[in-house]
């Protein structure tokens, strides 16, 4: 069945360092999404992406964050000098079409920030 | 905008016992309506999603789930729990429109502790 698949699984930086998160949606996928679950907390929406460009993002989603689909098949996430507070498990989803069509999740990225 | 509420964070139940898990909806227009549940140290898998159709949703694992407008709710229940079942449910919603920012939004979310 395809899936969504992510990298790295786990990485850990420094604050104040860069971090690409990268995601390999599913190949027919036209929608993609990068969500944020913090340690014990909801899973939050940062910002959803369709025809190359951001459709949506939330309050979350400032200047320090940025995606980017760079060929036709990854879809990336850069975070930019990189806050304890961002430590997270960043997850990628996407889906094929729009009104309330199956949206498929990656298994995570999980970022630590020391 | 639209939102959910899970009632209750943690939810136990032995083995064999009925599982519901509580969900309650906001939403402006007709919602679509997902439940997914997230293993220890995975990631989200999707167990049943309302789309307008039939009211009563079955998904995976034995899971269902009744859309009840008047109550703005959508449960989701288990008759009998296995130990297997033990884990984080979100229920989550998006609003029925061609709106390219379709986007889903999630609850807290509830863990399900099974009981020996």
């Amino acid at each position: 069945e395809p899936e969504v698949t992510q990298t790295p699984s786990h990485q850990v930086t420094q604050m104040g360092q860069e971090v690409i998160l990268r995601c390999v949606p599913i190949s027919n996928h036209l929608y993609f999404y990068w969500y944020r679950q913090i340690l014990g907390q909801k899973v939050e929406f940062l910002v959803s992406f369709y025809n190359n460009e951001i459709s949506e993002k939330s309050e979350i989603f400032d200047d320090q964050f940025s995606v980017e689909r760079p060929d036709g098949s990854n879809f990336t996430l850069k975070i930019r000098s990189t806050k304890l507070e961002d430590s997270a498990m960043y997850f990628c989803a996407s889906s094929e079409r729009l009104s309330g069509n199956t949206i498929y999740f990656g298994e995570g990225s999980w970022l630590t920030v020391v | 905008a639209q939102s959910v509420t899970q009632l209750g964070s943690h939810v136990s139940v032995s083995e064999g016992a009925l599982v519901l898990l509580r969900c309650n909806y906001s939403s402006s227009v007709p919602p679509y309506l997902f439940w997914y549940v997230q293993y220890p140290n995975q990631g989200l898998q999707l167990l049943l999603k309302y789309t307008s159709a039939a009211t009563l949703v079955k998904g995976i694992n034995g899971f269902e789930a009744e859309f009840k407008k008047s109550e703005t709710s959508f449960h989701l229940t288990k008759p009998s729990a296995h130990m297997s079942d033990a884990a984080e449910y979100f229920c989550a919603v998006s609003e029925s429109t061609m709106n390219r920012d379709d986007k889903i939004i999630f609850g807290k979310g509830t863990r399900l502790h099974i009981l020996p």
